[in-house]
């Protein structure tokens, strides 16, 4: 799976959007860009994921640059509940077999 | 969507005892589960595959004999942490993976061991 690097924390408004980047420069052709996110003492959630294509669903958007070595998670308008941990994992699609490798991600801190 | 249940949420025990540690997948069939583990302030770190009716496959570090998996149905996987130390109070963490490549998450049981 490739390195991924994000930021160690970021702090946003509440109403605002919330734009948290990761890099993934040795991604190779056939990996996907997931995301996940923890919120305090629960386990973590799926949020969204994309091969090269934008992506949007009712939680967020995810933007991948053209030459696919960076992404942005897009949460369009942050509420105090989106206080949490951000994940940005770069992975192959398989069977189901592999488990999900966890970085350090973003600590994501929505100010009232 | 799919969903993970993981019991008990919390639990405390006296060392040197066992905890038992449940994992369900609900609407779905998980022939492959995960366990984690997530120290204070420190990301989740895989300590094992659980695969349905067979041994489980343990990252390098892991005490197979300390912490026992069981994979009997395709929607229950058990941790049992063994003889139960201070150093093992953590929150564990269930997953498991459906057949549209997204992987779901237990809410995780905080282990207090005294």
């Amino acid at each position: 799976d490739a390195k991924t690097t994000q930021p160690t924390s970021m702090d946003c408004a509440e109403g605002r959007a919330a734009n948290l980047p990761c890099n993934h420069s040795t991604i190779s052709g056939n990996e996907y860009v997931y995301w996940y996110r923890q919120i305090h003492s629960q386990g973590p959630q799926y949020i969204i994921h994309g091969l090269k294509n934008n992506e949007t669903n009712e939680m967020a958007s995810l933007i991948i640059t053209e030459d696919r070595k960076s992404s942005t998670l897009i949460l369009p308008h942050a509420t105090l509940r989106d206080t949490a941990v951000y994940y940005c994992i770069v992975r192959v699609r398989d069977t189901g077999r592999r488990a999900l490798t966890f970085g350090s991600g973003t600590r994501l801190q929505v100010q009232p | 969507g799919a969903v993970v249940s993981q019991h008990p949420s919390w639990v405390i025990c006296k060392s040197g005892t066992s905890v038992k540690i449940e994992c369900r997948s609900l609407d779905f069939q998980a022939t492959t589960m995960f366990w984690y583990r997530q120290f204070p302030k420190q990301s989740l770190m895989l300590m094992a595959t659980s695969n349905e009716g067979s041994k489980a496959t343990y990252e390098q570090g892991v005490e197979k004999d300390k912490f026992l998996i069981n994979h009997a149905s395709l929607t229950l996987s058990t941790l049992t942490v063994t003889s139960a130390h201070p150093e093992d109070s953590s929150f564990y963490i269930c997953s498991a993976r459906t057949g549209n490549e997204k992987l779901f998450f237990g809410s995780g049981t905080q282990l207090s061991v005294l």
